[in-house]
């Protein structure tokens, strides 16, 4: 199975911050790497598709990049509903694994 | 507008069975590939298990092969997670989700608000 690991698992940040969240794939994934977002109590939301595509709807603040086994997404502004936490997830062969997940929280 | 909802969560003793259901509706349900995804209590997100938009291919995790049967009805735009012999690992919260965005059927562009299982005595 591929393994993906995310950096940080926490990440405090304030308001207007530039934030980067970091994933490394166990091998090489190509660019069959998604990002979600997840708030308490709530299901998942696609952010990012194929490492750098955004999701329909989703603010052009996030954005993704990356290829192989390195990826990042990076939030050029948190607003205040940015809080949460953040999975990766790898689509290049099944089983497709996720991250362990970073949370973003206020500083 | 899409809408996955998910059914059939509950306590269950550790040995038993449950099947969850998915109810789909806003697109054209055998076009897209689906999936379960878990997450257990305080934890990260797992896929369990995903199907064709056809049925006709199926594929596991490891931690539940043999002991779950993923299936789908697409006349009445259903997808079902068929779980045995459960055990207290396997409780979470089982998320529904669409494939659709590209070309990997693991992109998950809509998801269900879930279904808690609880396996304890």
């Amino acid at each position: 199975d591929i393994q993906m690991t995310q950096s940080p698992s926490s990440l405090p940040a304030s308001v207007g911050d530039r934030v980067t969240i970091t994933c490394r794939a166990s091998q090489s994934i190509s660019s069959y790497l998604n990002w979600y977002q997840q708030k308490p109590g709530k299901a998942p939301k696609l952010l990012i598709y194929a490492a750098s595509s955004l999701q329909s709807g989703v603010p052009s603040r996030f954005s993704g990049s990356g290829s192989g086994t390195d990826f990042t997404l990076t939030i050029s502004s948190l607003q205040p509903e940015d809080f949460a936490t953040y999975y990766c997830q790898q689509t290049y062969s099944t089983p497709w694994t996720f991250g362990q997940g970073t949370k973003v929280e206020i500083k | 507008e899409v809408q996955l909802l998910e059914s059939g969560g509950g306590l269950v003793q550790p040995g038993g069975s449950l099947r969850l259901s998915c109810a789909a509706s806003g697109f054209t349900f055998s076009t897209y590939a689906m999936s379960w995804v878990r997450q257990a209590p305080g934890k990260g997100l797992e896929w369990v298990s995903g199907i064709s938009g056809t049925g006709g291919s199926t594929y596991y995790a490891d931690s539940v092969k043999g002991r779950f049967t993923i299936s789908r009805d697409n006349s009445k735009n259903m997808m079902y997670l068929q779980m045995n012999s459960l055990r207290a690992e396997h409780t979470a919260v089982y998320y529904c989700a669409k494939a659709g965005v590209g070309v990997a059927d693991g992109n998950f562009d809509y998801w269900g608000q879930g279904t808690l299982v609880t396996v304890s005595s």
